[in-house]
């Protein structure tokens, strides 16, 4: 159980474009989920929290316009790159924190990450 | 406030010996405590997490951490290495209380030499 999927696992743009990545929680429901970006050799940040049903949370230094994320329903996520350009292209995590928070757990569940690569 | 210290940032043992992973942390709020492995190119699985019950934590593949208020350390530890151990690993501090925000540490390499 507990289940994280990121979909594209990988992706190649061209500057400019935009790209959506979708963060599912495939076996149990996600009011929060996390979206992270990792440089190589480097530790994961935090970007910003995604809640359902409310405008996301962006982490200090994180442009919101830049960086969209919807959270529509309790298992899915998404995260919007806007005119994406080479120094976006990083490894993008989600992870997902089962039930409610409220009193709930703390145990993030991470997705397998997506590659970007714009060009 | 929370953080979190990963005291090696490359760990190298051979393979069948222990392994010694050292985490530090720092919480105003009750914390969980976990350690997460990342291979290449792979998002993060959890090897084992502390939640204010037993102090001595057994998680998957043989690994295991014990939580030491006293010195504010979550070491993790096994007693033989495999070659399939080698990956990024990952000591994170998380809260409820704190809206569910993980910290991470940087991160320590192991490397298994055969």
């Amino acid at each position: 159980g507990a289940v994280v999927s990121q979909h594209p696992s990988r992706v190649i743009c061209k500057s400019g474009t935009s790209v959506k990545i979708e963060c599912r929680s495939l076996d149990f429901q996600a009011t929060t989920m996390f979206w992270y970006r990792q440089f190589p050799k480097q530790s994961l940040m935090l970007m910003a929290t995604s809640n359902e049903g409310s405008k996301a949370t962006y982490e200090q230094g994180v442009e919101k316009d830049k960086f969209l994320i919807n959270h529509a329903s309790l298992t899915l996520s998404t995260l919007t790159v806007t005119s994406a350009h080479p120094e976006d292209s990083s490894f993008y995590i989600c992870s997902a924190l089962p039930g409610n928070l409220a009193g709930g757990t703390d145990t993030q569940y991470f997705g397998p990450g997506t590659r970007l690569t714009v060009l | 406030a929370q953080s979190v210290t990963q005291l090696d940032s490359h760990v190298s043992v051979s393979e069948g010996t222990p392994v010694l992973l050292r985490c530090n942390y720092s919480s105003s709020y009750s914390p969980s405590l976990f350690w997460y492995v990342q291979h290449p190119n792979k998002g993060l699985q959890l090897l084992l997490k502390y939640t204010s019950a037993a102090t001595l934590v057994k998680g998957i593949n043989g690994f295991e951490a014990e939580f030491k208020k006293s010195e504010t350390s979550f070491h993790l530890t096994k007693p033989s290495a495999h070659m399939s151990d080698a990956a990024e690993y990952f000591c994170v501090v998380s809260a409820w209380t704190n809206a569910g925000k993980s910290t991470f540490g940087d991160g320590t390499t192991l490397t298994v030499k055969p």
